[in-house]
Order: structure tokens, then C-alpha cells, then sequence
């Protein structure tokens, strides 16, 4: 089983809808998470951590839920502007700064 | 205005050669990293390095060298040993310690000729 895994879609939604994705990952031991959005080739950026009460920017919602070892990502009135793939990431405990990112989930919003 | 830089963009190597990319930052970062992207794939870690002089292999460092000679440098060359070089490298820095947050340079793209 892989580290950290992603549906890769691609979701296609129209503009205004919610969509929502998961991140699942195997090391219990995680203890950072977050969500970097990627466009294409071009470089990942943050667009949020995750914490373990989860947390709100805008438009983006992230919770983290341990018990079922996933963190999700909720997109609100998604914009065109939102077409890109997310990347979800996670560093295990322990040692050095070590993140394990996902495939990612590409996303397409259309008119 | 701070942040990192990757030279070149693209890159084409030929059969048997080595070639160096590039990874200047001006965050004052201590720590740095590499990765290779390819399609469809997550970012998967090369090299890192936390502090000058001092560096780690990462999950493929298999064909891969680096340095750390200066704390804003941390060339990557690609070794005739790698013998599937087609991807896309990006560097990261963090600020190294509880900060775990990577700001990446825009990559640069290495193809095979």
C-alpha cells in the first residue's frame, strides 16, 4: 500500500459547485498534513495546513481525521481560477523534515 | 523580493552525460531538498540537506550527486548513472526545525536527447 493516496480524477465540475477530496495515508505516526495546489508544470504551493480540528480559509476547508487515517479538502463555489492539482502532504514523526506528497487530484471547473 | 531560483527552465542531456541544475534561495533557509516529479506521480525526494556541508540521501538518490557548500546553493547533477532522467526536478527550501512548510523553485524540466 502506498504512503499517501489520492484519487486522481479528474473531478470536472461545473462553476459554483462544491467538491470535495480525500487523502488517505498508512503511517499512523503522520503528524503534519497539508494541501499544496499544483498548476500545470509549474511548481507546488501551499495553499494549507491541516490541522487536527480542522481549519478554514475562504472558500477551502481541510479536516483531518485520524481514527480513519484521512485528511480531505473542500472547495466552495469553485472558480475557474480553481482548475489545477491539489497534492496533499504529510510528514511522518520523527527525524528530519520529510514530506510525502500524493499524486494529486486534478480538478477542472468549467463554465 | 525573496525566494527560490531554478536554472535552467529545461535541460537536455545526451546519452552518457552529466549535467547540474541549478537551486539558489535567498530566504535564509537552512534546509534544502530535491525532488523528481513524473506524470501521474507524486514528488518523490532525492537529496536534502539541513545544514551546510551536510547532506542526506533521500528515497531515489540512485544517479543523483549533490553539495551544499553555501547555505543559499544546493546544485543537483544528474549522473550518467541515472538512466532514466526524464522528469520534472524541483527544489525546496524550509526553514528547517518545527517549520516543516517547503516553498519550491519552478522546477526545471530535464529531458533526454
Amino acid at each position: 500500500r502506498k504512503e499517501v493516496e489520492q484519487d486522481p480524477g479528474p473531478f470536472n465540475v461545473p462553476e459554483g459547485a462544491t467538491v470535495a477530496f480525500n487523502c488517505t495515508y498508512s503511517n499512523s505516526a503522520s503528524q503534519s498534513f497539508f494541501w499544496y495546489r499544483q498548476d500545470c508544470r509549474k511548481e507546488p504551493k501551499l495553499l494549507m495546513s491541516v490541522y487536527s480540528s480542522g481549519n478554514e480559509d475562504g472558500r477551502f476547508t481541510a479536516q483531518l481525521n485520524r481514527a480513519s487515517q484521512y485528511i480531505s479538502l473542500l472547495i466552495r463555489d469553485s472558480k475557474l481560477s480553481d482548475s489545477a492539482t491539489y497534492l496533499c502532504a504529510l510528514k511522518a514523526s520523527g527525524g528530519y523534515n520529510k514530506l510525502i506528497f500524493g499524486a494529486g487530484t486534478r480538478l477542472a471547473v468549467h463554465p | 523580493d525573496g525566494g527560490i531560483t531554478q536554472s535552467p527552465k529545461y535541460l537536455f542531456r545526451k546519452e552518457g552525460q552529466n549535467v547540474t541544475l541549478s537551486c539558489e534561495q535567498n530566504l535564509n533557509h537552512d534546509a534544502m531538498y530535491w525532488y523528481r516529479q513524473d506524470p501521474g506521480q507524486g514528488l518523490r525526494l532525492i537529496y536534502y540537506s539541513q545544514i551546510v556541508n551536510d547532506f542526506q540521501k533521500g528515497d531515489i538518490a540512485e544517479g543523483y550527486s549533490v553539495s551544499r557548500e553555501k547555505k543559499e546553493s544546493f546544485p543537483l547533477t544528474v549522473t550518467s548513472a541515472q538512466k532514466n532522467p526524464t522528469a520534472f526536478y524541483l527544489c525546496a527550501s524550509s526553514q528547517g526545525g518545527a517549520n516543516e512548510k517547503l516553498f519550491f523553485g519552478s522546477g526545471t524540466q530535464l529531458s533526454v536527447l
